[in-house]
C-alpha cells in the first residue's frame, strides 16, 4: 500500500540537532525525499537518498534509511531558527503508477 | 524562486460556484503536478500532465478537472464547490514524466464560504 508517516511535531532548541522520522510501506521506493515548507512557501527539495544507499550526508543534512524496517530519518546538526519549516518525506514509487506520495510533514519549531 | 508561477495567490468564492488555478511550470519542465493540502488531509496528489497528456490520477474529485496547453502550462478547474473544497492547490513541475524531483509553486489559497 502507499503509506507515509510522520510525526507531526518537534521542538528543539537553536543549535541542538533535529532528528526528523519518516515510516513507509511500499517496497517499490527507489527514492526517498526530503522536502521543507517556509511558512506562506511552496515545498522545497531537500535531499534525497537512493534506496540502494544507508546514509547520504549534505553539509549539515544526514539522511538516513533502514530499508529493512523502511524508516527513514533526516537529521539537521547545529539547528537554526532559519530551519523551523514543515518538513515532508516522500517516497518516489516505481510500481505501474510512478506517483510521489508525501507524507503529512512534521513541523519543526527551534526555539532560540 | 523555483520558477513556477502560480495564479491568483489567493482566491474567495462562494459554495456551489466554479473556479480555475492558473500554473506555469519551470522554463523546459515537461511535467505539471497538482496537489492540495488541507489540514486535515494533509498534501494529497490530484493530477499529473506530461506534455500535455494526463499521465497519472491521484484522488481528484469529479467535480475537478485540468488539462495542460500547448504551451506547457495548465489549469485547475474545481466547480460545485464546498466548503470542504478550502485548501492549498499547489502545482509543481519536473523535467521527465517520471520524477520525484519536483519544484512547487507558491500555491493558490482557496477559500469557500
Amino acid at each position: 500500500g502507499e503509506d507515509v508517516e510522520q510525526s507531526l511535531f518537534l521542538s528543539v532548541r537553536e543549535g541542538d540537532s533535529s532528528v526528523i522520522n519518516c515510516t513507509y510501506t511500499d517496497s517499490s521506493s527507489t527514492y526517498l525525499y526530503w522536502y521543507k515548507q517556509e511558512p506562506g512557501a511552496g515545498l522545497q527539495l531537500l535531499t534525497y537518498i537512493f534506496s540502494n544507499m544507508d546514509m547520504k550526508q549534505d553539509q549539515r543534512l544526514t539522511v538516513l534509511l533502514n530499508k529493512k524496517d523502511k524508516h527513514l530519518s533526516l537529521r539537521i546538526a547545529d539547528t537554526q531558527t532559519g530551519d523551523s519549516a514543515i518538513y515532508f518525506c516522500a517516497e518516489f514509487l516505481m510500481d505501474s503508477s510512478y506517483k510521489l506520495i508525501f507524507g503529512s510533514g512534521t513541523r519543526l519549531l527551534v526555539r532560540p | 524562486d523555483s520558477g513556477v508561477t502560480q495564479t491568483p495567490k489567493h482566491l474567495i468564492t462562494a459554495t456551489g460556484q466554479r473556479v480555475t488555478l492558473r500554473c506555469s511550470p519551470r522554463s523546459g519542465d515537461l511535467s505539471v503536478y497538482w496537489y492540495q493540502q488541507s489540514l486535515d488531509q494533509g498534501l494529497q496528489f490530484l493530477i499529473q500532465y506530461y506534455n500535455g497528456e494526463e499521465r497519472a490520477k491521484g484522488n481528484i474529485l469529479e467535480r475537478f478537472s485540468a488539462q495542460q496547453f500547448p504551451d506547457l502550462h495548465s489549469e485547475l478547474n474545481l466547480s460545485s464547490l464546498e466548503l470542504g473544497d478550502s485548501a492549498l492547490y499547489f502545482c509543481a513541475s519536473s523535467l521527465y514524466s517520471q520524477a520525484g524531483e519536483l519544484f512547487f509553486g507558491e500555491g493558490s489559497r482557496l477559500t469557500v464560504l
